[in-house]
């Protein structure tokens, strides 16, 4: 079984619908990421959380909110989608307890969003 | 302003030759890189990774190289295989500002002749 899972795996949506996306994970790992890839581009930090009442802003916040409900789920929110949020998005942890663990990053296998 | 730059799109190797992958920084509070491989409908998987305090770092066909003073670090795939087809992205963190967000490259798409 994945360590790291996310649902859906693809979703077509229309413009101003509310959508989440979901990640879990069972690698007991303190730290979730929320990342997003745009075509032919590298990923980019939505939002980040060390652990369930910590949570801060990424680079590309603007239009994305989240949850995270335990340390091992944490919920990406499009409250009002548009489509320049057609993209990749992928989840990922990491360990802050071992030495250097807390950059290495374990990610998800991705959701494709299209917004139309 | 991109911070990590994979400056080749795309290379294209023989299988059992060397695959060499590059990638430059402009930050210098990096302090630590990672090499992510990723499949097609796939999620980045980790590969390996190098902290500033060293200079190489080898972890069996894969090895890293990091030269700080030109902020420029490469992967080498040695013997390359038709598996290791993939893009590959480079990523930088700078720890000690306590986010450890990565910074990523926008990759490399590495093809491997049989």
């Amino acid at each position: 079984d994945a360590d790291v899972t996310q649902t859906p795996r693809n979703r077509i949506t229309k413009t101003g619908k509310r959508i989440m996306l979901e990640c879990s994970q069972t690698k007991g790992h303190d730290r979730m990421y929320w990342y997003r890839q745009d075509p032919g581009l590298g990923l980019q930090l939505i939002y980040y959380s060390f652990d369930v009442k910590d949570i801060n802003k990424g680079e590309i916040s603007d239009g994305y909110s989240v949850s995270r409900q335990a340390q091992a789920k944490f919920s990406l929110s499009l409250e009002s989608a548009i489509p320049n949020q057609t993209a990749l998005y992928f989840c990922a942890t990491s360990d802050s307890s071992l030495a250097g663990g807390a950059d290495t990053q374990y990610f998800g296998p991705g959701t494709r969003l299209t917004v139309l | 302003d991109q911070q990590v730059k994979q400056n080749s799109p795309s290379l294209s190797v023989q299988e059992g030759r060397i695959s060499i992958l590059n990638c430059d920084y402009t930050n210098s509070m990096f302090d630590y890189f990672l090499w992510y491989k990723k499949y097609p409908a796939e999620g980045p998987t980790f590969l390996i990774s190098i902290s500033s305090i060293k200079d190489k770092n080898e972890d069996g066909r894969f090895t890293v190289f990091l030269n700080k003073s030109a902020k420029h670090l490469s992967l080498h795939i040695v013997p390359s295989q038709p598996g290791d087809s993939a893009v590959y992205f480079c990523a930088a963190s700078e720890s000690g500002a306590g986010s450890y967000q990565l910074t990523f490259g926008k990759g490399t798409k590495l093809s491997v002749i049989p």
